[in-house]
């Protein structure tokens, strides 16, 4: 139960594109299409962004997009806000009734 | 409008057991399956354990397997979590999370925090 692989932190400016990466193995992120990804803010509980790889729960900006090659996925945030400053975290299903997250990226709007 | 408030945490010495809680209104409880996620201070998010949504079958991460034990009762719409052995390790914010399509989680708790420390 290795924690997927995200980057500490992303960055970009107002209007801009950011994707942060979410890399894993076959046994996970590769061997299934349940990769979700969610955003947190500071002493706030996570909020659910993106899952089954690309689908975007009803609420969530469009500017909010999923996607997978191999063993890694990807979150990409289009149009960059100031309000996207936020925690972001992938999860996957692991096998075995397992889940395991990433480490976390830090996505600040310059 | 559909919650989970958690509550049970605090402060216990290594060793000792502590049992959380998380309520859950504004939906059918007994539908759905239910997770344990933990987050230790300044850390990232750690799947803890899952339970179905009849409560007939269960699993955990390693890390708490043997030490914690998941449990529901769907007539009180409450889900729990008794944590045994505790160690320092273990302290975090444990959120009870909804899972939304397939383990993946749309409604989480505040979070209740356990600290273990002597």
């Amino acid at each position: 139960q290795s924690a997927l692989t995200q980057p500490p932190s992303a960055s970009g400016s107002p209007g801009q594109s950011v994707t942060i990466s979410c890399t894993g193995t076959s046994s996970d992120v590769g061997g299934y299409n349940y990769v979700s990804w969610y955003q947190q803010y500071p002493d706030k509980a996570p909020k659910l962004m993106i899952y089954e790889v690309t689908k975007r729960p009803s609420g969530v900006p469009d500017r909010f997009s999923g996607s997978k090659s191999g063993n890694t996925a990807s979150l990409t945030v289009s149009g960059l806000q100031a309000e996207d400053e936020a925690d972001y975290y992938c999860s996957s299903y692991a096998g075995s009734n397992n889940v395991v997250f990433g480490g976390g990226t830090k996505l600040t709007v310059l | 409008e559909v919650q989970l408030v958690e509550s049970g945490g605090g402060l216990v010495q290594p060793g000792g057991s502590l049992r959380v809680s998380c309520a859950a209104s504004g939906f059918s409880f007994s539908n759905y399956w239910m997770y344990w996620v933990r987050q230790a201070p300044g850390k990232g998010l750690v799947w803890v354990s899952r339970i179905k949504s009849d409560g007939s079958s269960t699993s955990y991460a390693d890390s708490v397997k043997g030490r914690f034990t998941i449990s529901r009762d769907n007539a009180k719409n409450t889900l729990y979590l008794q944590m045994n052995s505790l160690r320092a390790e273990d302290t975090a914010v444990y959120y009870c999370a909804r899972e939304y399509g397939d383990n993946d989680f749309d409604i989480w708790g505040q979070g209740t925090m356990v600290t273990v420390s002597s």
